[in-house]
């Protein structure tokens, strides 16, 4: 079945360090790929996404590459700040019929930004 | 904007009572899912439904039943709570029937069962 494997935190960095949250996946068909961000005591809301093979999703600073050669979504950041402090987590949604709407989700990776 | 609200941020039950989770979103969405989030082991999908009435199995349903009776709102239901309930809740919605689309969270319900 399909799958997403997220590097383990937790992820402590210094502010104005460079972020990457390594996250692959196994999946039949073409997925969709996604990011969500849970802030501490919120939901998860959406970060990023990448519909199709090459594309690139990008918010708030943060982006990932869709790589289908090595099955990979990473997430970086260019300059972490004390407010990016979340629980990241990478999914995959998968189009194949009826009944298949749900999306598959890794077990998160906690950051926290110190000053 | 999209909001998807949840009816207790906390909730505090005893072992054997009924407990209703309530879920609204204001978007129109077909899709609703129910989550519950552990340490460690991420989001696992409980129930989803595609319509109004009806409902699928996700991958840890037992010990818990939901209802649709409108659109814009989906129910979970704990039919006799146990300790091993005890977690966070979110609810979701998407608008369309496909696994790609966007979904849109709830603030969750903490619940303990004592």
């Amino acid at each position: 079945g399909d799958s997403v494997t997220q590097m383990e935190g937790p992820v402590t960095l210094s502010e104005e360090a460079f972020l990457t949250i390594n996250c692959t996946y196994t999946a039949t068909g073409y997925p969709s790929l996604f990011w969500y961000v849970q802030y501490p005591g919120e939901g998860l809301q959406l970060l990023l996404k990448a519909t199709k093979a090459d594309d690139k999703g990008s918010n708030k600073g943060f982006e990932a590459t869709y790589r289908k050669e090595t099955t990979s979504f990473h997430l970086e950041k260019g300059s972490v700040q004390v407010s990016d402090s979340a629980v990241y987590f990478c999914a995959l949604g998968v189009d194949s019929g009826a009944g298949s709407y749900q999306l598959t989700f890794g077990k998160g990776t906690k950051l926290s930004v110190i000053p | 904007d999209v909001k998807v609200t949840q009816s207790s941020r906390y909730l505090v039950k005893r072992t054997g009572e009924k407990v209703f989770l309530e879920c609204v979103q204001d978007m129109d969405h077909e899709n609703m899912f129910w989550y519950r989030q552990d340490p460690g082991l991420g989001l696992r999908l409980i129930y989803f439904s595609y319509d109004v009435k009806m409902k699928e199995k996700g991958d840890i349903p037992e010990g818990y039943s939901v209802s649709r009776e409108k659109k814009e709102r989906f129910s979970l239901i704990l039919e006799s709570a146990s300790t091993n309930q005890t977690s966070m809740y979110l609810c979701a919605s998407s608008l369309g029937l496909a696994g790609t689309k966007t979904q849109y969270f709830g603030p969750g319900t903490r619940l303990l069962v004592l």
